[in-house]
């Protein structure tokens, strides 16, 4: 079925580890996004992609690393996880101007 | 930098009753606006995009107005049912990008249809 995938749903770290949440759509759309949504905070972006190898910092980027070799695929990377990042992370997809489609979401809790 | 709000308390309406969510937004003036829903454990998604030349917008029992001079939009839902209870995001491009670079968000409204 076409749609964005994230994985895994649950991931449970230690502060210091590196830990990478994929993210793969099936639309191939252009744009590709990452949020984390906190209580208090609502979605803030983290980074987006406009195309394969093209990034851009969001809101939020501080911490993370993205890449994106292939259209279909924007996988996020925290180097070295800190509880401040303990968060419910999201990944979207869109072309130009248009809605965005989301994922169901990484559950991320760093100990 | 730009600011959404959206009323962040729980909303309580009775069945069949009309819903109104508010969004009000500073510091920008965008090209468009959107709504999304969001149910608990649950990605957000998408159920109405209105543009700056719109003072409305409908589809089947949603309606959406675009006030760009009180910076302001409202989210009707008529008729309601307790399966429109979940919470509703208020969203704009960040930039003229027309959202390529990504959404801001308010914080969300959490309406609870009472049977």
């Amino acid at each position: 079925d076409a749609g964005i995938t994230q994985s895994p749903r649950y991931k449970i770290t230690e502060t210091g580890r590196q830990v990478t949440l994929m993210c793969h759509q099936t639309w191939s759309h252009s744009y590709m996004f990452w949020y984390r949504q906190d209580l208090g905070h609502g979605l803030r972006l983290i980074y987006y992609s406009a195309a394969a190898d093209i990034t851009d910092k969001g809101e939020v980027p501080d911490g993370y690393v993205v890449s994106r070799s292939k259209t279909e695929n924007f996988p996020l990377t925290l180097e070295s996880a800190t509880r401040s990042q303990t968060s419910v992370y999201f990944c979207a997809s869109s072309e130009w101007g248009q809605p965005q489609h989301f994922g169901d979401g990484t559950r991320l809790s760093i100990l | 930098s730009q600011k959404i709000e959206q009323n962040s308390e729980a909303l309580n309406i009775q069945e069949g009753k009309t819903a109104t969510l508010t969004c009000n937004y500073t510091n920008y003036s965008p090209a468009y606006l959107q709504w999304y829903r969001q149910d608990p454990g649950r990605g957000p998604v998408f159920l109405l995009l209105i543009r700056e030349n719109e003072k409305e917008k409908r589809k089947e029992r949603l309606k959406v107005t675009f006030d760009t001079t009180l910076k302001q939009s409202l989210f009707h839902i008529t008729a309601s049912q307790p399966a429109d209870s979940a919470t509703y995001l208020c969203a704009l491009a960040r930039y003229s990008g027309g959202g390529a670079d990504g959404l801001t968000f308010g914080k969300g409204t959490h309406l609870i249809i009472q049977p």
